[in-house]
């Protein structure tokens, strides 16, 4: 069976500090991959898609970036962390026309 | 443009009760979905339900969907303490060249809370 992996579930970091998120995703091959954010138990904004290995596409303009360097592999980054960048991150994968699969999700607090 | 809004933002009810939560969208779609999120977890799906469908069942779930007005309804029957969840409502978005990829919209979420 398919399952997802985020870490880690919480972090908190200083306001310029560097940023890693790790999404990894096991029992199937090239699917799609997607970074949320969600602020405050609230509504979900897509961040960054990918379909492939080495494809990223931006959905919104921000201090984060993503990478895909494996198959099965999305990481989010930033080099230097805003305050707004607190939130609550959801890593997701999907599956044909159907339902997503979403991580656990990694809290996010910049201080 | 804004997909997905859901109403009401909040629910409270007591256990046994049914509990109804809707969800308005813009544009055309070729199906909805709706998810439950136990706070700070990840989101789960819990159905979805086609453009060319008008109702689906799944237990005590039942979704409606009127693409004339541009509106589905979540029903969780006979509700549990175990329901309490935000629950929303996602719509596949396209981008300019008209494929989805997957991405989903989703709208900002009912809070229900459901008491022993």
């Amino acid at each position: 069976s398919q399952t997802i992996h985020q870490w880690p579930a919480t972090l908190v970091q200083p306001v310029g500090s560097p940023l890693s998120l790790e999404c990894t995703v096991e029992g199937t091959s090239n699917p799609n991959l997607y970074w949320y954010r969600q602020a405050a138990g609230r509504g979900l904004q897509l961040l960054f898609y990918s379909v492939g290995i080495g494809q990223i596409s931006s959905e919104v303009p921000q201090n984060l970036s993503a990478s895909r360097p494996q198959d099965r592999q999305f990481i989010l980054s930033s080099k230097k962390l805003l305050l707004s960048d607190s939130g609550f991150y959801l890593c997701a994968w999907f599956r044909g026309i159907a339902e997503a699969f979403f991580g656990q999700g990694t809290r996010l607090t910049v201080v | 443009s804004q997909q997905g809004e859901e109403d009401p933002q909040a629910l409270s009810i007591q256990e046994g009760e049914n509990a109804t939560m809707n969800c308005s969208y813009k544009t055309s779609i070729n199906n909805l979905q709706w998810y439950r999120q136990n706070s700070g977890r990840g989101l789960v799906h819990l159905i979805l339900i086609r453009s060319n469908e008008r109702e689906k069942h799944s237990g005590r779930l039942r979704v409606t969907l009127d693409t004339s007005k541009k509106s589905s309804s979540l029903l969780i029957t006979a509700s549990r303490a175990a329901d309490t969840a935000s629950y929303f409502c996602a719509t596949p978005n396209r981008d300019a060249g008209g494929t989805s990829y997957g991405k989903l919209t989703f709208g900002q979420g009912t809070i229900l809370t459901v008491h022993p």
